[in-house]
């Protein structure tokens, strides 16, 4: 079966870091596309970014919001996705999922953790 | 990158149809056969219900149908059922970010 199991959120300052983590079972993590995408409470989905198999290059893609305060990264011998956000605001509050993608779209989504940023 | 635009609500009875439009620009909707379609019902997680336009997960009702035309993709429940009451959002890849849809509610009435 496959699982996403996603951990890591909390609550966090303005402009402080928190790194999510995302385990994978039951696929090939390793030559599989993986993504983030989050959800503001009471809004819609919103697409982070996503990184590509190391076979195909390991290169990462961003949203405008959040290029170059976030950091996606994967560690294939743990089945795991990683994202490292820093200078976080509170327009960063939101459930964050770790999805599979497929050409074109999200075909695995994992249950979601939630980041809340407030002072 | 703007979001997609959806209807905020639709709604119908069970038995009928009802039908979610999805409208982009050619930068993404008009640009690629790589819409997808997510029911989310109240606090779960996000389940792939249409990708590449119209084709069908394993599992997902043939009640559910997908379809596109220039800009504006669509997603089609027939037979409506109570248990088809969310919020279903659409998703374009836009060569490089993906963007999703504003979402829809469909309530069974």
């Amino acid at each position: 079966e496959v699982q996403l199991v996603e951990s890591g959120g909390g609550l966090v300052k303005p402009g402080g870091s928190l790194r999510l983590s995302c385990a994978a079972s039951g696929f090939a993590f390793s030559t599989a596309w993986m993504s983030w995408v989050r959800q503001a409470p009471g809004k819609g989905l919103e697409w982070v970014g996503r990184i590509k198999s190391k076979t195909d290059g390991g290169t990462t893609e961003y949203a405008a919001p959040v290029k170059g305060r976030f950091t996606i990264s994967r560690d294939d011998s743990k089945n795991t996705l990683y994202v490292q956000m820093n200078s976080l605001k509170t327009e960063d509050t939101a459930v964050y999922y770790c999805t599979a993608i497929a050409t074109g779209y999200f075909h695995r989504w994992g249950q979601g953790t939630l980041v809340t940023v407030s002072s | 990158q703007s979001a997609l635009t959806q209807p905020r609500s639709v709604s119908g009875s069970p038995g009928q149809s009802v039908t979610i439009s999805c409208t982009g620009t050619s930068s993404d909707v008009g640009g690629y056969n790589y819409v997808s379609w997510y029911q989310q019902h109240p606090d779960k997680a996000p389940k792939l219900m249409i990708y590449d336009v119209s084709k069908r997960p394993s599992g997902v009702p043939d009640r559910f149908s997908g379809s596109k035309s220039g800009n504006t993709a669509s997603l089609t429940i027939s037979g409506l059922l109570a248990e088809d009451e969310a919020d279903y959002y659409c998703c374009s890849y836009a060569g490089g970010p993906y963007v999703f849809g504003t979402g829809t509610k469909v309530t069974v009435l």
